[in-house]
């Protein structure tokens, strides 16, 4: 299977910093990456298809960018409702599809 | 609205059965693929299965081989997973999901339900 690792595991900002979140894929999935948001007791919420794609109704603050092995979420100007877990997810090898295992970030 | 509403979990001892209902409304659900993706305690997401929209294909992950089967009935457009043989690492929030792709599943999940837990315990 191919092995999502995030980096960095949990980090702490502040609001209005620039925050930037890495998933790396053990081999290379073109542009097969999926972005989720995932707030305290609640179900995750897709935030950007196809590496870079961001879905309707995410704000344009949240963008994502790369291909290959490497990818970044970046926020640009945190809010305080950003605080939640972010997770990655290849569908390169689907069906057998992979999460990173989550960036907490703390405000 | 899509909606997604999980049902089903309980405390079970190893070895016990169980059914997961979702109960879907808001969106065409005999159009989509539809996926179980469960959490463990403080732990990150796991992919379990997935259903075509017709029920005609199903995939599982390699740890619930063998053991849980996924099926969907689109007239009362709800999905199931049956979970046989149940273990203590099976032990999680088990969360319905939308794929987001028509017809054809693309493997990313554009609308999840709350989640239902499911605990294996002696």
């Amino acid at each position: 299977d191919i092995q999502m690792t995030q980096s960095p595991y949990s980090l702490s900002a502040s609001v209005g910093d620039r925050v930037t979140i890495t998933c790396r894929a053990s081999q290379k999935i073109s542009k097969y990456l999926n972005w989720y948001q995932q707030k305290p007791g609640k179900a995750p919420k897709l935030l950007i298809s196809g590496a870079s794609n961001l879905r309707s109704g995410v704000p344009s603050r949240f963008s994502g960018s790369g291909s290959g092995t490497d990818f970044t979420l970046t926020i640009s100007s945190l809010q305080p409702e950003d605080f939640a877990t972010y997770y990655c997810q290849q569908s390169y090898s689907s069906p057998r599809l992979t999460f990173g295992g989550g960036t907490e970030v703390e405000i | 609205e899509v909606q997604l509403v999980e049902s089903g979990g309980v405390v079970i001892q190893p070895g016990g059965s169980l059914r997961l209902s979702c109960a879907a409304s808001g969106f065409s659900f005999d159009d989509y693929a539809m996926h179980w993706v469960r959490q463990g305690p403080g732990k990150g997401l796991e992919w379990v299965s997935v259903v075509t929209w017709d029920g005609g294909t199903k995939y599982y992950t390699d740890s619930v081989k063998g053991r849980f089967t996924i099926s969907r009935d689109n007239r009362k457009k709800s999905l199931y997973l049956q979970m046989n043989s149940l273990r203590v690492e099976d032990s999680a929030l088990y969360y319905c999901a939308k794929d987001r792709g028509y017809l054809s599943p693309v493997y990313s999940f554009d609308s999840w339900g709350q989640g239902t837990l499911v605990t294996v315990s002696s």
